[in-house]
């Protein structure tokens, strides 16, 4: 059965940093697109962020370009969010998913993580 | 960027009973369309894509129809652990979007 488990969240001051992690397993991780996708408090969902299978494809929601960075180690089936300059509305529960769609990025996904809650404030 | 709209915000059915819930698309999204359950404490659960396609694991009384703008998920008889929180996400154009979800709660 195909794991992802996020790790990385936790309480951060303004203006912060953090790194989330999510180490996938039982599937060909370089063979999928992978995503963080966020959802604050009582809130709805919010797609972060995007990368294809190779790494070479990556997309950003508004709310975070400039500021986060998605990455992939496929050699250690890792799927990382670099966040920097961290707000107050970046608050939330980040979710990593897979793509379900083998070799193609289709951009809904199969499987999710149970998430890691990112906490901004002083 | 698309915006999408579903109705109602909550329904409220008993077991056994049916459901109709509604995503609109402010732009045409083809049938690049999926929806996801989610449960308290849980991560969302994908249960239909290409706006009528079921997941594999989604029980056959989950159906979902429509293109283009106007979509329809559909439950026949609801079970108890149906009861949660559904969600459209188009993913026809980056960002993709989110409804704000439906609550379906029992009455």
């Amino acid at each position: 059965e195909v794991q992802l488990v996020e790790s990385g969240g936790g309480l951060v001051q303004p203006g912060g940093s953090l790194r989330l992690s999510c180490a996938a397993s039982k599937f060909t991780f370089s063979s999928y697109a992978m995503s963080w996708v966020r959802q604050a408090p009582g809130k709805g969902l919010e797609w972060v962020s995007i990368i294809s299978g190779s790494g070479g494809v990556t997309y950003y929601a508004d709310s975070v370009k400039g500021r986060f960075t998605i990455s992939r180690d496929n050699s250690k089936n890792t799927l990382s969010l670099q966040m920097n300059s961290l707000r107050a509305e970046d608050t939330a529960v980040y979710y990593c998913a897979k793509d379900a769609r083998w070799e193609v990025l289709v951009g809904y996904s199969d499987c999710w993580g149970r998430g890691t809650l990112v906490t901004v404030s002083s | 960027e698309i915006v999408m709209t579903q109705s109602p915000a909550t329904l409220s059915v008993s077991p056994g009973e049916g459901a109709t819930l509604s995503c609109r698309a402010s732009q045409s999204v083809s049938n690049n369309l999926a929806w996801y359950q989610q449960k308290p404490g849980q991560a969302p659960r994908l249960l239909i894509y290409g706006a009528s396609s079921r997941a594999t694991g989604s029980p056959a009384r989950f159906s979902g129809s429509g293109f283009g703008t106007e979509f329809t998920l559909t439950i026949s008889s609801l079970q108890s652990e149906d009861f949660a929180v559904y969600y459209c996400q188009q993913y026809n154009n980056w960002p993709y979007t989110f409804g704000q979800g439906t609550k379906l709660e029992i009455k």
